[in-house]
C-alpha cells in the first residue's frame, strides 16, 4: 500500500533563507508527483507537477524534483517571503486516477 | 488555466437537512473528486467520477451520495446531515490520461448544527 510521508511536519524560519520540504513514498511505481500549496481555510492550490519520467520542474522561485527509485521528492524555495507561509502537501498519483497525499508541512516565514 | 468552482464557501445547516454541494470544472476533465479535510485526519476521499454518470466510492462513502449528469459538474450529497459531518469540502478534477494533475476548487466549510 502506497504511503506518502512528509519531513518535517513544521517548520518556522526568517525571511530570505532557502528552504527544503522532503516528501517520501514507499512505491516508486507512480504516474506523478504534485506539490499543492494550501492557505488556511482555503482549498488547495497546485503548484508544479511531475512526470515520472522527470527529474525536476521549476516555477519561479520554486524547484521540486523527483528520484523515483528512491521514493524522494523535494521542494526547494528560494528566499524564502512572508507569503510563503502555508501549508504544502506532495501527492503521488499511482496507477489509478486517484491521488494519495502526504502529511502536509507547515511553514511560517516571519519578517 | 484550470477553474474548479463550488457553490458556496460557507454553509451552515441543520441536522437532518438533506444538503447539495455543487462543483463546476471548465476543463472538460474527465475526473472528479470530492473530499473532505477534518484537522489531524488530512483529506479523505468521499467519492470519485471518471464519467458522466459514473461513480466510484472512495474511503469514507458513508453518509453521502454523488450524482454526475454533465460533465463539468459533480454534486455531492448529505442526505440527512448529521453534526459529525461539519467539515471542509474539496472538490478537484483531472484528465483521466497519466499525465494529469488534479485541480481544486477554494472548498465549502460546512457546520452542522
Amino acid at each position: 500500500k502506497q504511503e506518502v510521508t512528509q519531513i518535517p511536519a513544521a517548520l518556522s524560519v526568517p525571511e530570505g533563507e532557502n528552504l527544503v520540504l522532503n516528501c517520501s513514498f514507499t512505491d516508486s511505481a507512480i504516474y506523478n508527483l504534485q506539490w499543492f500549496r494550501q492557505d488556511p481555510g482555503k482549498g488547495l492550490t497546485s503548484l508544479l507537477l511531475i512526470q515520472s519520467s522527470q527529474r525536476e520542474q521549476t516555477s519561479g522561485r520554486l524547484n521540486a524534483s523527483l528520484d523515483k527509485s528512491s521514493g524522494r521528492s523535494t521542494l526547494y524555495i528560494a528566499a524564502s517571503q512572508p507569503g510563503d507561509s502555508a501549508t504544502y502537501l506532495c501527492a503521488v498519483r499511482p496507477g489509478t486516477d486517484k491521488l494519495i497525499f502526504g502529511t502536509g508541512t507547515r511553514l511560517q516565514v516571519f519578517p | 488555466d484550470v477553474k474548479v468552482t463550488q457553490s458556496s464557501r460557507y454553509l451552515v445547516k441543520r441536522t437532518g437537512e438533506k444538503v447539495f454541494l455543487e462543483c463546476v470544472q471548465d476543463m472538460d476533465h474527465e475526473n472528479m473528486f470530492w473530499y473532505r479535510q477534518d484537522p489531524g485526519l488530512g483529506l479523505r476521499l468521499i467519492y470519485f467520477s471518471y464519467d458522466v454518470k459514473m461513480k466510484e466510492k472512495g474511503d469514507i462513502p458513508e453518509g453521502y451520495s454523488v450524482s454526475r449528469e454533465k460533465k463539468e459538474r459533480f454534486s455531492l450529497i448529505l442526505e440527512s446531515a448529521s453534526t459529525n459531518q461539519t467539515s471542509m469540502y474539496l472538490c478537484a478534477s483531472s484528465l483521466s490520461a497519466r499525465v494529469g494533475g488534479q485541480y481544486f476548487g477554494p472548498g465549502t466549510r460546512l457546520t452542522v448544527t
